[in-house]
């Protein structure tokens, strides 16, 4: 595509209930990465991605959060009984190869998540 | 971790005006970028600049990273600048791939 499309837009849930949030990258971009921003922050890492492995997923919160790539293009991010805490915008990321260095990093609108 | 400090939080400006946006951070780095985020959410990249200095247009940006700061110049703004502009980092000897943004600084530009 284009660009990094994220879907849902807008979700709004009830705590304890589960949540998936999917990314489709840009077309031929190997990495990905995800992304949390709550308001007034800047976004902080969660996970990321070369091809469908997590090369590094340090920033995922908890154990109720987990995201797959099975196939080395879509991600879904899975969130499991979800706290109000969990409220924020998720932001979905690839750039063409491994590593931002270099390399121009396109986000997607995000996906904003509210837990009621 | 490294710290990444923003200055200032918010500005507010007139169409035309010209302003400076500083971003400093707390250890050497290998890679330092800076987004815009429109009103509608989306971070687009404006500038990978670990050092030295780049111009795209109304647009420059300064990082000496001996001294551990990045400048971000508007010049001649206009209404379609507003939003948040943040700076982010990776640190040298790190991971190549993890960016570690600032709080950002909201800009309002009115016409």
């Amino acid at each position: 595509g284009a660009g990094v499309s994220q879907t849902p837009s807008n979700k709004v849930t009830e705590k304890g209930k589960y949540v998936e949030l999917r990314c489709d990258p840009i077309s031929g971009h190997t990495a990905l990465y995800w992304y949390r921003q709550s308001l007034g922050q800047g976004p902080e890492f969660l996970i990321y991605f070369q091809g469908t492995g997590a090369a590094d997923d340090s920033g995922l919160p908890n154990d109720r959060f987990f995201a797959v790539r099975p196939e080395g293009s879509v991600s879904t991010l899975k969130i499991q009984r979800t706290e109000r805490g969990d409220s924020a915008v998720y932001l979905c990321a690839s750039s063409l190869n491994g590593g931002h260095s270099g390399n121009t990093i396109y986000f997607g609108e995000g996906s904003w998540l509210t837990v009621v | 971790g490294i710290q990444v400090e923003q200055s200032p939080p918010d500005l507010i400006l007139q169409e035309g005006a010209n302003s400076t946006l500083r971003c400093n951070f707390s250890d050497s780095v290998n890679n330092l970028q800076w987004f815009h985020q429109n009103p509608w959410g989306q971070l687009i990249n404006l500038f990978y600049i670990p050092s030295g200095t780049k111009q795209n247009g109304r647009l420059s940006a300064t990082t000496v990273a001996t001294e551990r700061y990045s400048l971000l110049y508007i010049s001649s703004s206009q209404t379609t600048d507003s939003g948040v502009y943040f700076c982010a980092v990776e640190l040298s000897g790190g991971s190549n791939y993890k960016l570690t943004f600032g709080k950002g600084t909201l800009l309002t530009v009115n016409p």
